[in-house]
């Protein structure tokens, strides 16, 4: 069973304010790893495929970072918005696994004016 | 147009029923997904077709059939519902099955809410 985490679970930012979280994933057997933004009662957006390790995406004040080595990926949000609070999932694929996404639990993000 | 469209968008029925949840992408897509979202909002794939042939099968009961008629459809059928199998569940499709980053996208539809009662 693979095992994709997200840390934290939730968190609280201030409108203007910075902030990142986490997703980590088994550092042997990797593909990709994907980000998607899910707002309440939408579905899952795509915001970045990562595959290179050192690899760094960015998407307007969205930015991503991977290490495969050690299994984790930092979401970046510079000057955070209320259109931000969404729930970012982290979703992992590993080789020979077809196309198959195993998905982090998620970190819900509130932007407070 | 919305690219990946589901219906129904919500479904309350009783046990023991069978009902079916319908899919259908305008993307031109050839890979389409089943997930369901589990009482502890994680998103667990089911199945995955491509070009209508079955590449994914997760541990399901068999009592949830998909059936791809053509790469833009990809339904599910649900025999004998149990309590259970209350959720939320999302269709996806993906430009193909992994030949790169941006054939890998998944694209998600709005999601059938399910009640069974």
């Amino acid at each position: 069973i693979l095992n994709v985490e997200q840390s934290p679970q939730s968190l609280h930012v201030q409108e203007g304010d910075s902030t990142n979280f986490t997703c980590s994933f088994p550092s042997s057997n990797f593909y990709a790893l994907h980000w998607y933004r899910w707002e309440t009662a939408k579905s899952p957006e795509a915001l970045f495929v990562m595959t290179l390790n050192g690899d760094e995406k960015k998407k307007g004040r969205i930015s991503a970072t991977l290490n495969t080595k050690e299994g984790y990926s930092y979401l970046y949000i510079k000057g955070s918005q209320p259109e931000d609070s969404a729930t970012y999932l982290c979703a992992f694929k590993g080789w020979a696994a077809g196309n198959k996404l195993t998905f982090g639990g998620g970190t819900r993000v509130l932007v407070k004016p | 147009d919305t690219a990946v469209s589901q219906t129904p968008k919500y479904l309350v029925t009783q046990m023991g029923n069978d009902k079916s949840i319908k899919c259908e992408q305008n993307l031109g897509h050839d890979t389409m997904y089943w997930y369901k979202q589990d009482s502890k909002k994680f998103l667990k794939i089911m199945f995955s077709y491509n070009n209508k042939e079955l590449i994914i099968n997760e541990t399901v009961p068999n009592r949830f059939s998909p059936k791809s008629p053509d790469k833009a459809h990809l339904n599910l059928h649900i025999n004998s519902l149990e309590l259970g199998d209350s959720a939320v569940y999302f269709c996806a499709s993906s430009q193909d099955w992994g030949s790169g980053e941006f054939g890998e996208t998944q694209y998600f539809g709005p999601g059938t809410r399910l009640l069974v009662l």
